[in-house]
């Protein structure tokens, strides 16, 4: 398995402000994603973080409101920018492991709360 | 990647074994099954996975039908440390990121 940790592990924010969330892993690995999971919903795909190149984004993700870094191997930063009670969920890194990502190890997650 | 279908909620009592469905009656022949669960407050959990036989680990079993179109994620043992959401997801090896349904909420009863 994979070690993978995530700070801030939770935060409340003022509207209209940004907030980097940074995701750490304890090994290389090739694939790390980003999740959105809002309150009583299931987990929606935000992006694959890509190293050394733009981010993939999902359909109804921006750039802009969501830019991701991915500067090596084990660390990758998503920030939540311009916010609104409407970004306030958990926020999940991932990593994908074995053959095409074959098994995939999640952080303990980040629970943003925007005022 | 294949759509599945999985009961809302379901109830089971502690020390009974737990049988979670799963239909993915699309399917396709390179595509696995996996099961990952979240438990509350908690990012999801990777559990079991398979192709097409029958696999077991030190968590679970995971049984699929032979024409695949369905499965059954078997708990043998529910403790109340099971109660979470578990989700069945379906896609093929190489396909990176798990897409999420809404998943069974499991509540595992004394």
């Amino acid at each position: 398995s994979a070690v993978i940790s995530q700070k801030p592990s939770r935060d409340i924010c003022q509207r209209g402000t940004s907030l980097t969330i940074q995701c750490q892993v304890d090994s290389q690995v090739t694939m790390m994603f980003w999740y959105r999971q809002q309150p009583g919903q299931s987990l929606t795909l935000i992006a694959t973080a890509n190293q050394g190149s733009e981010a993939t984004y999902e359909s109804g993700f921006v750039i802009d409101k969501f830019p991701i870094s991915r500067p090596n191997l084990t660390f990758s930063t998503l920030t939540v920018s311009n916010m609104s009670p409407e970004d306030s969920s958990i926020y999940l890194c991932s990593v994908g492991r074995g053959t095409g990502g074959n098994e995939q190890f999640f952080g303990p997650g980040t629970r943003l709360t925007v005022l | 990647d294949a759509k599945t279908t999985q009961p809302t909620s379901m109830d089971c009592a502690e020390g009974r074994a737990a049988n979670l469905p799963c239909n993915h009656s699309t399917i396709s022949g390179n595509e696995y099954v996996y099961w990952y669960r979240q438990i509350h407050s908690q990012g999801p959990q990777y559990i079991i996975h398979g192709l097409k036989n029958n696999e077991t680990n030190e968590m679970a079993s995971l049984i699929i039908t032979e024409d695949r179109k369905s499965s059954t994620l078997i708990l043998p043992h529910a403790t109340l440390r099971d109660t979470a959401v578990y989700y069945c997801i379906v896609r093929v090896v190489s396909g990176g990121d798990m897409r999420f349904g809404a998943g069974t909420r499991l509540t595992v009863k004394p």
